[in-house]
């Protein structure tokens, strides 16, 4: 079965970089979350689109923007990168609009900010 | 605003023995709420979902959890530890709401398991 798809999967950035993160999600899945899982932390939630409009925003600071395409995939865009920024980026997909809030998650994007 | 409490960031148990990890929810709305489980540089792979159907929900891999409203809790177990169940586990609650909810989890703390031979 299709998973949902995170590129890249390691990404190295010096402080006050900019980087990108893209996010395939499960085909027919409609809402696209993004997390922030910094080391030995859970999960936070940062932004979710619902049918490529932003639906709900969580801790993402304003440094950070994501977008969901007409194809539905999605893209996390970080600038002013910090030393606090390393951490795994998680997306998940899930079909809301068939009542299935089961989320399915992407391998991750391990950030490192040096 | 959802919350949910993990007891106990670790736990040890022998190959063979219950696995019981503990999971407290604080919800002011009828919570929908998962288990999830990340192994090492891994993604999180959903175990089990309560959707307010049945109250004891039965996960891949041999893991079952109960909900029960009276505790607000909804621990997971396994009857018998594997090798293989050494992972780190998430606790998660989102919101049933509706239309006016779009799903977005909030976890736990974790519970980092450790089987031993």
């Amino acid at each position: 079965a299709a998973g949902v798809i995170q590129s890249p999967r390691h990404l190295i950035k010096e402080k006050r970089e900019t980087a990108t993160l893209k996010c395939y999600p499960i085909p027919r899945h409609d809402t696209v979350y993004w997390y922030q899982q910094g080391p030995g932390q859970d999960p936070q939630f940062l932004i979710s689109f619902y049918e490529k409009m932003q639906s709900d925003k969580g801790s993402i600071p304003d440094r950070f923007s994501a977008q969901q395409f007409s194809d539905y995939h999605s893209e996390l865009n970080m600038s002013s990168l910090e030393l606090g920024d390393s951490a795994l980026y998680f997306c998940a997909s899930s079909q809301l609009l068939a009542g299935s809030y089961e989320q399915y998650f992407g391998p991750g994007t391990r950030l490192t900010v040096t | 605003a959802q919350s949910v409490t993990q007891l106990g960031s670790h736990v040890s148990v022998s190959e063979g023995a219950l696995v019981l990890l503990r999971c407290n929810y604080s919800s002011s709305v009828p919570p929908y709420l998962f288990w999830y489980v990340q192994y090492p540089n891994q993604g999180l792979q959903l175990l089990l979902k309560y959707t307010s159907a049945a109250t004891l929900v039965k996960g891949i891999n041999g893991f079952e959890a109960e909900f029960k409203k009276s505790e607000t809790s909804f621990h997971l177990t396994k009857p018998s530890a594997h090798m293989s169940d050494a992972a780190e586990y998430f606790c998660a609650v989102t919101k049933n709401a509706g239309g006016t909810s779009y799903g977005k989890l909030t976890f736990g703390q974790g519970t980092i398991l450790t089987v031993h031979p």
